[in-house]
Protein backbone atom coordinates (compact mmCIF):
# COMPACT_ATOMS: atom_id res chain seq x y z
CA UNK A 1 0.00 0.00 0.00
CA UNK A 2 1.57 3.41 -0.61
CA UNK A 3 2.22 5.66 2.30
CA UNK A 4 3.71 9.48 2.50
CA UNK A 5 5.94 10.18 4.98
CA UNK A 6 6.65 14.36 6.01
CA UNK A 7 9.29 14.33 8.54
CA UNK A 8 9.40 17.67 9.66
CA UNK A 9 5.96 18.25 12.18
CA UNK A 10 6.50 21.77 12.61
CA UNK A 11 9.34 23.75 11.12
CA UNK A 12 9.97 27.36 12.79
CA UNK A 13 11.72 30.08 10.41
CA UNK A 14 12.47 33.91 9.98
CA UNK A 15 11.74 35.93 7.37
CA UNK A 16 14.20 35.60 4.43
CA UNK A 17 15.52 31.93 5.30
CA UNK A 18 15.33 29.42 3.08
CA UNK A 19 12.83 26.45 3.23
CA UNK A 20 12.68 22.36 2.32
CA UNK A 21 9.97 20.02 3.52
CA UNK A 22 10.72 16.90 3.23
CA UNK A 23 8.38 14.15 1.63
CA UNK A 24 9.18 10.37 0.91
CA UNK A 25 6.49 8.12 -0.16
CA UNK A 26 6.55 4.77 -0.33
CA UNK A 27 5.10 2.84 -3.79
CA UNK A 28 7.81 1.26 -6.36
CA UNK A 29 5.59 2.05 -9.52
CA UNK A 30 5.15 5.36 -11.22
CA UNK A 31 3.41 8.01 -8.92
CA UNK A 32 1.80 11.22 -9.47
CA UNK A 33 3.11 13.56 -6.57
CA UNK A 34 1.26 17.00 -4.97
CA UNK A 35 2.16 19.50 -2.65
CA UNK A 36 -0.77 21.19 -1.21
CA UNK A 37 -1.40 24.13 0.94
CA UNK A 38 -4.11 25.22 3.64
CA UNK A 39 -3.42 28.83 4.78
CA UNK A 40 -5.18 29.08 8.81
CA UNK A 41 -8.90 29.13 8.23
CA UNK A 42 -8.63 28.02 4.68
CA UNK A 43 -9.68 25.12 2.68
CA UNK A 44 -6.41 23.52 0.81
CA UNK A 45 -5.25 24.22 -2.01
CA UNK A 46 -2.69 23.34 -4.64
CA UNK A 47 0.89 24.32 -4.80
CA UNK A 48 2.33 22.56 -7.61
CA UNK A 49 2.46 19.30 -8.96
CA UNK A 50 4.24 16.33 -11.07
CA UNK A 51 3.19 13.83 -13.37
CA UNK A 52 6.28 13.26 -16.09
CA UNK A 53 8.97 15.41 -17.45
CA UNK A 54 11.48 17.52 -15.89
CA UNK A 55 11.37 16.29 -12.17
CA UNK A 56 12.06 19.97 -11.32
CA UNK A 57 8.52 21.28 -11.01
CA UNK A 58 7.69 24.96 -10.35
CA UNK A 59 4.30 26.41 -8.51
CA UNK A 60 2.81 29.06 -7.01
CA UNK A 61 3.82 31.92 -4.71
CA UNK A 62 7.90 30.91 -5.61
CA UNK A 63 7.49 27.34 -4.50
CA UNK A 64 9.29 24.82 -6.00
CA UNK A 65 9.69 20.98 -5.93
CA UNK A 66 11.91 18.29 -7.45
CA UNK A 67 10.81 14.59 -7.95
CA UNK A 68 14.50 12.24 -7.21
CA UNK A 69 12.70 8.97 -8.00
CA UNK A 70 15.69 7.10 -6.69
CA UNK A 71 15.08 8.24 -3.36
CA UNK A 72 11.49 8.34 -3.11
CA UNK A 73 11.35 11.86 -2.91
CA UNK A 74 9.57 14.90 -3.86
CA UNK A 75 11.11 18.03 -1.59
CA UNK A 76 9.02 21.03 -1.28
CA UNK A 77 11.58 24.16 -1.29
CA UNK A 78 11.49 28.45 -1.31
CA UNK A 79 14.37 30.24 -1.36
CA UNK A 80 13.14 32.99 0.65
CA UNK A 81 10.18 32.78 3.06
CA UNK A 82 7.30 35.73 4.03
CA UNK A 83 5.12 35.64 6.54
CA UNK A 84 2.33 34.96 4.37
CA UNK A 85 3.71 31.60 3.78
CA UNK A 86 2.86 30.82 7.37
CA UNK A 87 0.70 27.61 6.48
CA UNK A 88 0.49 23.76 7.13
CA UNK A 89 1.97 21.96 4.07
CA UNK A 90 0.41 18.61 2.95
CA UNK A 91 2.46 16.18 0.49
CA UNK A 92 0.19 13.98 -1.36
CA UNK A 93 0.60 10.79 -3.67
CA UNK A 94 -1.35 9.32 -6.23
CA UNK A 95 -0.21 5.96 -7.61
CA UNK A 96 -2.18 5.94 -10.81
CA UNK A 97 -5.02 4.83 -9.36
CA UNK A 98 -8.23 6.10 -7.90
CA UNK A 99 -6.41 6.83 -4.31
CA UNK A 100 -4.74 10.29 -3.48
CA UNK A 101 -2.84 9.55 -0.22
CA UNK A 102 -1.64 12.83 1.92
CA UNK A 103 1.30 12.82 4.53
CA UNK A 104 0.39 14.22 8.20
CA UNK A 105 1.59 17.52 7.48
CA UNK A 106 4.18 20.17 7.66
CA UNK A 107 3.14 23.57 10.36
CA UNK A 108 5.17 26.09 8.85
CA UNK A 109 5.48 29.23 10.87
CA UNK A 110 7.58 32.17 9.83
CA UNK A 111 8.63 35.06 12.32
CA UNK A 112 8.49 38.48 11.12
CA UNK B 1 -19.45 28.64 -10.47
CA UNK B 2 -19.35 28.06 -6.86
CA UNK B 3 -16.43 25.35 -7.00
CA UNK B 4 -17.28 22.53 -4.20
CA UNK B 5 -19.50 23.77 -1.30
CA UNK B 6 -20.48 21.53 1.69
CA UNK B 7 -23.01 22.10 4.78
CA UNK B 8 -23.32 22.45 7.30
CA UNK B 9 -20.18 24.14 8.28
CA UNK B 10 -20.51 23.40 11.91
CA UNK B 11 -22.17 20.67 13.68
CA UNK B 12 -22.43 19.11 17.03
CA UNK B 13 -24.01 15.92 17.95
CA UNK B 14 -24.67 13.25 20.23
CA UNK B 15 -23.27 9.79 20.81
CA UNK B 16 -25.52 7.30 18.60
CA UNK B 17 -27.00 10.63 16.54
CA UNK B 18 -27.22 10.28 12.34
CA UNK B 19 -26.33 12.29 10.33
CA UNK B 20 -25.46 13.65 6.77
CA UNK B 21 -22.86 16.01 5.82
CA UNK B 22 -23.68 17.34 2.31
CA UNK B 23 -21.51 17.87 -0.66
CA UNK B 24 -21.76 19.51 -4.13
CA UNK B 25 -19.99 20.39 -6.69
CA UNK B 26 -20.77 22.23 -10.25
CA UNK B 27 -18.21 21.87 -12.44
CA UNK B 28 -19.19 18.59 -13.92
CA UNK B 29 -16.25 16.76 -11.92
CA UNK B 30 -16.35 12.70 -12.43
CA UNK B 31 -14.14 12.24 -9.21
CA UNK B 32 -15.21 13.19 -5.32
CA UNK B 33 -13.92 12.14 -2.30
CA UNK B 34 -13.94 12.78 1.22
CA UNK B 35 -11.08 13.20 3.69
CA UNK B 36 -11.26 13.90 7.94
CA UNK B 37 -8.45 15.68 9.21
CA UNK B 38 -7.05 15.67 12.45
CA UNK B 39 -4.62 17.16 14.50
CA UNK B 40 -0.98 15.19 13.39
CA UNK B 41 -3.44 13.06 11.05
CA UNK B 42 -2.99 14.47 8.27
CA UNK B 43 -5.88 14.21 5.95
CA UNK B 44 -7.56 10.47 5.96
CA UNK B 45 -9.28 9.16 3.06
CA UNK B 46 -12.95 7.89 3.55
CA UNK B 47 -14.53 7.26 0.66
CA UNK B 48 -14.17 8.40 -2.90
CA UNK B 49 -16.09 8.06 -6.44
CA UNK B 50 -15.31 7.75 -9.70
CA UNK B 51 -18.36 9.01 -11.23
CA UNK B 52 -22.15 8.66 -10.47
CA UNK B 53 -23.18 4.78 -9.36
CA UNK B 54 -19.78 3.97 -8.19
CA UNK B 55 -18.55 4.22 -5.00
CA UNK B 56 -15.29 2.78 -2.83
CA UNK B 57 -13.72 2.82 0.51
CA UNK B 58 -10.70 4.51 1.27
CA UNK B 59 -8.29 4.44 4.39
CA UNK B 60 -10.79 4.48 6.87
CA UNK B 61 -14.03 4.08 6.10
CA UNK B 62 -15.70 2.56 9.26
CA UNK B 63 -18.64 3.97 10.49
CA UNK B 64 -19.27 6.15 7.12
CA UNK B 65 -21.74 5.33 3.93
CA UNK B 66 -21.47 7.37 0.93
CA UNK B 67 -23.83 7.24 -2.00
CA UNK B 68 -23.74 8.93 -5.68
CA UNK B 69 -26.76 9.06 -7.33
CA UNK B 70 -25.62 12.23 -9.56
CA UNK B 71 -22.60 13.63 -10.69
CA UNK B 72 -23.40 16.99 -8.40
CA UNK B 73 -23.85 15.56 -5.01
CA UNK B 74 -22.02 13.07 -2.84
CA UNK B 75 -23.36 12.80 0.35
CA UNK B 76 -21.30 11.30 3.36
CA UNK B 77 -23.28 9.92 5.97
CA UNK B 78 -23.19 8.70 9.94
CA UNK B 79 -25.16 5.95 11.17
CA UNK B 80 -24.22 6.27 14.70
CA UNK B 81 -22.00 8.84 15.99
CA UNK B 82 -19.18 8.56 18.11
CA UNK B 83 -17.27 10.60 19.22
CA UNK B 84 -13.84 9.27 17.44
CA UNK B 85 -15.87 11.06 14.89
CA UNK B 86 -14.60 13.98 16.04
CA UNK B 87 -13.11 16.20 13.22
CA UNK B 88 -12.74 18.60 10.26
CA UNK B 89 -14.32 16.76 7.05
CA UNK B 90 -13.89 18.06 3.70
CA UNK B 91 -15.27 16.64 0.40
CA UNK B 92 -13.51 17.16 -2.78
CA UNK B 93 -13.42 17.24 -6.42
CA UNK B 94 -12.00 16.73 -9.97
CA UNK B 95 -12.59 16.80 -13.64
CA UNK B 96 -10.77 13.22 -14.35
CA UNK B 97 -12.60 9.91 -13.37
CA UNK B 98 -8.91 9.11 -12.04
CA UNK B 99 -7.25 11.04 -9.14
CA UNK B 100 -4.45 11.54 -11.11
CA UNK B 101 -5.17 15.48 -10.88
CA UNK B 102 -5.62 18.66 -9.01
CA UNK B 103 -8.44 17.89 -6.33
CA UNK B 104 -10.59 20.97 -5.46
CA UNK B 105 -11.34 21.13 -2.11
CA UNK B 106 -14.77 22.03 0.00
CA UNK B 107 -14.53 24.74 2.46
CA UNK B 108 -15.13 21.80 5.50
CA UNK B 109 -17.50 20.68 8.26
CA UNK B 110 -16.18 20.79 11.55
CA UNK B 111 -17.86 17.95 13.12
CA UNK B 112 -18.12 17.37 17.30
CA UNK B 113 -19.59 14.42 18.98
CA UNK B 114 -20.08 14.43 22.83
Amino acid sequence: AQSVSQHNHHVILSEAASLELGCNYSYGGTVNLFWYVQYPGQHLQLLLKYFSGDPLVKGIKGFEAEFIKSKFSFNLRKPSVQWSDTAEYFCAVNARDDKIIFGKGTRLHILP
Amino acid sequence: NAGVTQTPKFQVLKTGQSMTLQCAQDMNHEYMSWYRQDPGMGLRLIHYSVGAGITDQGEVPNGYNVSRSTTEDFPLRLLSAAPSQTSVYFCASSYSRGANVEQYFGPGTRLTVT
